[in-house]
């Protein structure tokens, strides 16, 4: 089955500390991989996304994800967190050219000044 | 990327009655979807609105609960029907660019159910 796994639901890190969160993904297709943030109140922002190529990939607000094909993971990266991070982070998969997206169940970033 | 504005941005509706959340893109899109987002949980998706055909529903979803249009590629409408408050959640419309084959999602509507 198709699935997306995010094994935290809740992570907390002090501002200026780095952080990794873990996405693991079952999929049969070749994976395209994406990132979303939700800030309270607000709708998903993408952050990044992977097709194919580099599997280190740069996004906004100072993010990056790998991609790891052995480890059907992409976690997202960053190496100095900011307070404004502060916000929901869901981890998506889909496939060339498909409407559907499958969601992981998503982290809750606390930060701590 | 997409600028996707939905209206009305919350609501607070009595048991029983319908609300219809309108998703406005500001250009032309083939693919539009419908998300539901229960309460700390994550995104569903209800269905998706190609223009000039009826909706695609996902498994657990049907059109007399939840009624979409298509009129044309830059607007779609989900309405929730009879509602209870199960239904309480966010509503979110999402649409599909080809150029970077990446979905764009809207800012949600926040629908409670009393």
């Amino acid at each position: 089955a198709q699935s997306v796994t995010q094994p935290d639901i809740h992570i907390t890190v002090s501002e200026g500390a780095s952080l990794e969160l873990r996405c693991n993904y079952s999929y049969g297709a070749t994976p395209y991989l994406f990132w979303y943030v939700q800030s309270p109140g607000q709708g998903l922002q993408l952050l990044l996304k992977y097709f194919s190529g580099d599997t280190l990939v740069q996004g906004i607000k100072g993010f990056e994800a790998e991609f790891k094909r052995s480890q059907s993971s992409f976690n997202l990266r960053k190496p100095s967190v900011h307070w404004s991070d502060a916000a929901e982070y869901f981890c998506a998969v889909g496939s060339y050219n498909t409407d559907k997206l499958i969601f992981g169940t998503g982290t809750r970033l606390q930060v701590f000044p | 990327s997409a600028v996707i504005s939905q209206k009305p941005s919350r609501d607070i509706c009595q048991r029983g009655t319908s609300l219809t959340i309108q998703c406005q893109v500001d250009s032309q899109v083939t693919m539009m979807f419908w998300y539901r987002q229960q309460p700390g949980q994550s995104l569903t998706l209800i269905a998706t609105a190609n223009q000039g055909s009826e909706a695609t529903y996902e498994s657990g979803f049907v059109i007399d609960k939840f009624p979409i249009s298509r009129p044309n590629l830059t607007f779609s409408t989900l309405t929730v029907s009879n509602m209870s408050p199960e239904d309480s959640s966010i509503y979110l419309c999402s649409v599909h660019r080809s150029r970077t084959d990446t979905q764009y999602f809207g800012p949600g509507t926040r629908l409670t159910v009393l």
